[in-house]
């Protein structure tokens, strides 16, 4: 089975850095996402990681360490419109589907 | 919008019915997925199609729940005699496969069982 943690709720202020960690322990590995997910509305897809190490794409950064069993996903500069919340999803090897976390809950305060 | 379409984008219904939820995939991926999500809680997978063939199915996926995926193409989710429980978002997604594993999902059905 998989189990994975990420804390349910952040609170971070406009312009600033927020590091939302996700742990994960899988009987195997093929990959970790990142979605964020707008209330009432579709996960909507960031980041994927298969290999050690860390992924930027604008103001979005992903990490990833496999022996650890850890990720982050870094956000910078901090817009009020980044208030939502953002899920750790892994991918097993084997299957195809994805198993989330129950999601990070990020207020942006001004 | 990630070019994945779902409908009916809500629906109410009365307990013991029947519904039916259809999903558009992109129409290059041969992969598709169905999941659920509750309140405070992240997507649970349902099943999973390749092409036509479903090829994985949840222990969540009782025997009220049946997927079909007929050419490949759209597929459809109906639940009979629905219950309260079954109240919750579904999500529809897809992926290119062949390597190409990132799922694109769509903006949900959310079902309201009364």
């Amino acid at each position: 089975g998989q189990n994975i943690d990420q804390p349910t709720e952040m609170t971070a202020t406009e312009g600033a850095i927020v590091q939302i960690n996700c742990t994960y322990q899988t009987s195997g590995f093929n990959g970790l996402f990142w979605y964020q997910q707008h209330a009432g509305e579709a996960p909507t897809f960031l980041s994927y990681n298969v290999l050690d190490g860390l992924e930027e794409k604008g103001r979005f950064s992903s990490f990833l360490s496999r022996s650890k069993g850890y990720s982050y996903l870094l956000l910078k500069e901090l817009q009020m419109k980044d208030s939502a919340s953002y899920l750790c999803a892994v991918l097993d090897t084997g299957r195809r589907a994805l198993t989330f976390g129950s999601g990070t809950r990020l207020q942006v305060q001004p | 919008d990630t070019g994945v379409s779902q409908n009916p984008r809500h629906k109410i219904t009365k307990r013991g019915q029947n519904v039916t939820f259809r999903c558009d995939p992109i129409s290059e991926h041969n992969r598709l997925y169905w999941y659920r999500q509750t309140l405070g809680q992240g997507p649970e997978f349902l099943t999973y199609f390749q092409n036509e063939a479903q090829l994985e199915k949840s222990r969540l996926l009782s025997d009220r729940f049946s997927a079909e995926r007929p050419k490949g193409s759209f597929s459809t989710l109906e639940i009979q005699r629905t219950e309260q429980g079954d109240s919750a978002m579904y999500l529809c997604a897809s992926s290119l496969g062949q390597l190409q594993e990132t799922q694109y999902f769509g903006p949900g059905t959310r079902l309201l069982v009364l």
